[in-house]
C-alpha cells in the first residue's frame, strides 16, 4: 500500500534549526511537497522536490533523496510564527496526492 | 478578493438537516478540489473537479454532494450526515489536476460539527 511517515509533534527553540522528516512509499514518484498549516488556516505551500537534493527558500530548505523514499524540511532561524503543523504529500504514479498525518511544531522562547 | 475564499467558517447542524459549504477560487484555476482533515489523520481527497467535470469521487457517501457550477464555484451540499462527519472540510484548486508541479491553493475551510 502507499504511505506516508512524518513525526506527530516536535519541539524546537527560537533561533534555532529543526528537521522535519517524510518517508514515503508510493506507487511510482512524481514529486514530494511540504505544506504549512497554522491553526485554523489554510494550509499553503512550501515546496516541490522532484530530483534527489537539497533546495533553499529563504529559511526553509528541503531535501529528496529518491533512492531512500525520505524527504527532510529544514527550518532555519526558528521564530514564534512558525509553530504550525508541517504536511508531507508525495504524488503517485497516477499524480495522486498522498499526504501524511502532518507534524505540528512548537517553538518555544 | 484573491485566493480561495470558503463560507461558512463554522458549522453545527443536526443530523436531519440539509446544509452546503460554498467555496470560490479567484485564480483562474481549472482544478477544485473538496478534502477532508480530521485531527491527526492524513487529507482525505473527496471530489475532484476539473473544468468543471468530475474527474474522481473517492467513495464518498451519497450524503455528501458536490457541485460545480462553473471553473470558479464549487459546493459540497450534506444532508443526513453522522457525528463522524464532523471535520474540517477544506476546498482547494490548481491550474489543473495531476500536474506534478502544480501546488494546491486552499481556503481557509468549514469546520463542520455534526450533533
Amino acid at each position: 500500500g502507499q504511505n506516508i511517515d512524518q513525526p506527530t509533534e516536535m519541539t524546537a527553540t527560537e533561533g534555532a534549526i529543526v528537521q522535519i522528516n517524510c518517508t514515503y512509499q508510493t506507487s511510482g514518484f512524481n514529486g514530494l511537497f511540504w505544506y504549512q498549516q497554522h491553526a485554523g488556516e489554510a494550509p499553503t505551500f512550501l515546496s516541490y522536490n522532484v530530483l534527489d537534493g537539497l533546495e533553499e527558500k529563504g529559511r526553509f530548505s528541503s531535501f529528496l533523496s529518491r533512492s531512500k523514499g525520505y524527504s527532510y524540511l529544514l527550518l532555519k532561524e526558528l521564530q514564534m510564527k512558525d509553530s504550525a503543523s508541517y504536511l508531507c504529500a508525495a504524488m503517485d504514479s497516477n499524480y495522486q496526492l498522498i499526504w501524511g498525518a502532518g507534524t505540528k511544531l512548537i517553538i518555544k522562547p | 478578493e484573491t485566493g480561495v475564499t470558503q463560507t461558512p467558517r463554522h458549522l453545527v447542524m443536526g443530523m436531519t438537516n440539509k446544509k452546503s459549504l460554498k467555496c470560490e477560487q479567484h485564480l483562474g484555476h481549472n482544478a477544485m478540489y473538496w478534502y477532508k482533515q480530521s485531527a491527526k489523520k492524513p487529507l482525505e481527497l473527496m471530489f475532484v473537479y476539473s473544468l468543471e467535470e468530475r474527474v474522481e469521487n473517492n467513495s464518498v457517501p451519497s450524503r455528501f454532494s458536490p457541485e460545480c457550477p462553473n471553473s470558479s464555484h464549487l459546493f459540497l451540499h450534506l444532508h443526513t450526515l453522522q457525528p463522524e462527519d464532523s471535520a474540517l472540510y477544506l476546498c482547494a484548486s490548481s491550474q489543473a489536476p495531476g500536474q506534478a508541479s502544480s501546488p494546491l491553493h486552499f481556503g481557509n475551510g468549514t469546520r463542520l460539527t455534526v450533533t
